[in-house]
């Protein structure tokens, strides 16, 4: 079963800061992570998939990198409606298990 | 544009059963599959399961096995999780979200959720 650590739990900055989360998976998952994005009393919005490649109408300021087990989300210069809870995710293949991160807040 | 829309909140006794259902529009409904998720207040996002509406074949998450039941109507374009068995613990938002067939393929979009509260 594939375990994925994200790090901080909380990163608090300020807008207009650089921001880097850390997903780090138990095993080597080549490039199958995705990052999304929650906002209070919303569903979750997907940001990253595959690793790298941003989802439509996602603000470039939002990248991906990594590859096999240890992955980054960074938000090269943070605006007041990035403060939100972050979650990656994998998609297993064999079993087909989806498997989350326990998400990093990003607060002001 | 491509949408899920879930029913409505919720309230059941423990011991009773649970039917969310999740439309489907703006696309082929049997092309993609649909993962349900839930989230209990405060905490993070726990996979349930995922079905193939084109076959009505199904995986579930090991935890859920036994008590999770994911079905389909077709003709509705509509997905359906019944949850038996409920206690307190499965007080949570479930969501559901569309996924492509492609390995790389992630959960988009995410249906707005619906509250399920157990309590007696």
């Amino acid at each position: 079963e594939i375990v994925l650590t994200q790090s901080p739990a909380t990163l608090s900055l300020s807008p207009g800061e650089r921001a880097s989360l850390s997903c780090r998976a138990s095993q080597t998952i080549g490039s199958l992570l995705a990052w999304y994005q929650q906002k209070p009393g919303q569903a979750p919005r997907l940001l990253i998939y595959d690793a790298s490649n941003r989802a439509a109408g996602v603000p470039a300021r939002f990248s991906g990198s990594g590859f096999g087990a240890d992955f980054t989300l960074t938000i090269s210069s943070l605006e007041s409606e990035d403060f939100a809870v972050y979650f990656c995710q994998y998609r297993g293949n064999s079993p087909p298990e989806r498997t989350f991160g326990q998400g990093s807040k990003l607060e002001i | 544009q491509v949408q899920l829309v879930q029913s409505g909140a919720e309230v059941k006794k423990p011991g009773a059963s649970v039917k969310v259902s999740c439309k489907a529009s703006g696309y082929t409904f049997i092309s993609y599959d649909i993962n349900w998720v839930r989230q209990a207040a405060g905490q993070g996002l726990e996979w349930l399961g995922r079905m193939d509406p084109n076959s009505g074949d199904t995986h579930y998450g090991q935890k859920f096995q036994g008590r999770v039941t994911m079905t389909r109507d077709t003709s509705k374009n509509t997905a359906y999780l019944e949850l038996s068995g409920l206690t307190s613990e499965d007080s949570a938002v479930y969501f559901c979200a569309r996924e492509d067939w492609l390995p790389s393929s992630p959960l988009d979009p995410w249906g707005q959720g619906t509250p399920v509260s157990v309590s007696s």
